[in-house]
């Protein structure tokens, strides 16, 4: 097994930019995708293979990559995009799926 | 619309094995390219993943939780299943059951999900 490792709270301003952290220390490195969780509802996918949008989803949401960190990037944030952000990794072969501790977006 | 449905006792007995069963619509298990998911989340806490399995045979367990779960489908009724045995109360959680894709062999998500249906263990 290996770790995913988040920060427990983000903090921004309305229309400032949040960035949120993953770090695994799996290797090789695979892929980072990210879901988005708000109060009573599931988790639904904001981000994966680090940097690609699903289809619906707004493009202030993004992701960047170096080394073994991923960032979620949120620009011009909204007080809608204040969520639980939860980072997840898979091994190569699909046999095993990490969550990371899960990031509290607060809009301030 | 793919669309899932947990259903299941929200209620289970201390040592008892719990069991809840996912409703697939909108999409045919036997389709390749997807393993059927269940994931957990503790009040207040994160996402656990708890498994998942191919409609023909592969089965993968996260192997903090691997020796008390069993994950089934049956594709008659297009729905899987997850049997956790000997619970204690820090199996109280909302459970979720997912698609996961793997059609591309990467990337590896879960891109439907149930509601979720919350457990608690107690006598």
């Amino acid at each position: 097994s290996y770790e995913v490792t988040q920060p427990p709270s983000v903090s921004v301003y309305p229309g400032q930019t949040a960035r949120i952290t993953c770090s695994v220390d799996a290797q090789p490195k695979q892929y980072v995708y990210w879901y988005q969780q708000k109060p009573g509802q599931a988790p639904v996918l904001v981000i994966y293979k680090d940097t690609e949008r699903p289809s619906g989803i707004p493009e202030r949401f993004s992701g960047s990559s170096s080394g073994t960190t991923v960032t979620l990037i949120i620009s011009g944030v909204q007080a809608e995009d204040e969520a639980d952000y939860y980072c997840q990794s898979a091994d190569s072969l699909a046999t095993y799926v990490k969550f990371g501790g899960g990031t509290k977006l607060t809009v301030l | 619309q793919v669309q899932l449905q947990e259903s299941g006792p929200g209620l289970v007995k201390p040592s008892q094995t719990l069991s809840l069963t996912c409703t697939v619509s909108g999409a045919s298990i036997r389709s390749g390219g997807y393993y059927w998911s269940w994931i957990r989340q503790h009040p207040g806490k994160g996402l656990e993943w708890i498994g998942f399995m191919f409609y023909v045979g592969a089965t993968y367990y996260n192997p903090s939780l691997k020796s008390r779960v069993t994950i089934s489908v049956d594709t008659s009724r297009n729905q899987f299943s997850l049997k956790m045995s000997s619970v204690t109360a820090a199996d109280t959680a909302m459970y979720y059951c997912a698609r996961f894709t793997i059609a591309t062999r990467p990337p590896y998500y879960f891109d439907y999900w149930g509601q979720g249906t919350l457990v608690t263990v107690s006598s």
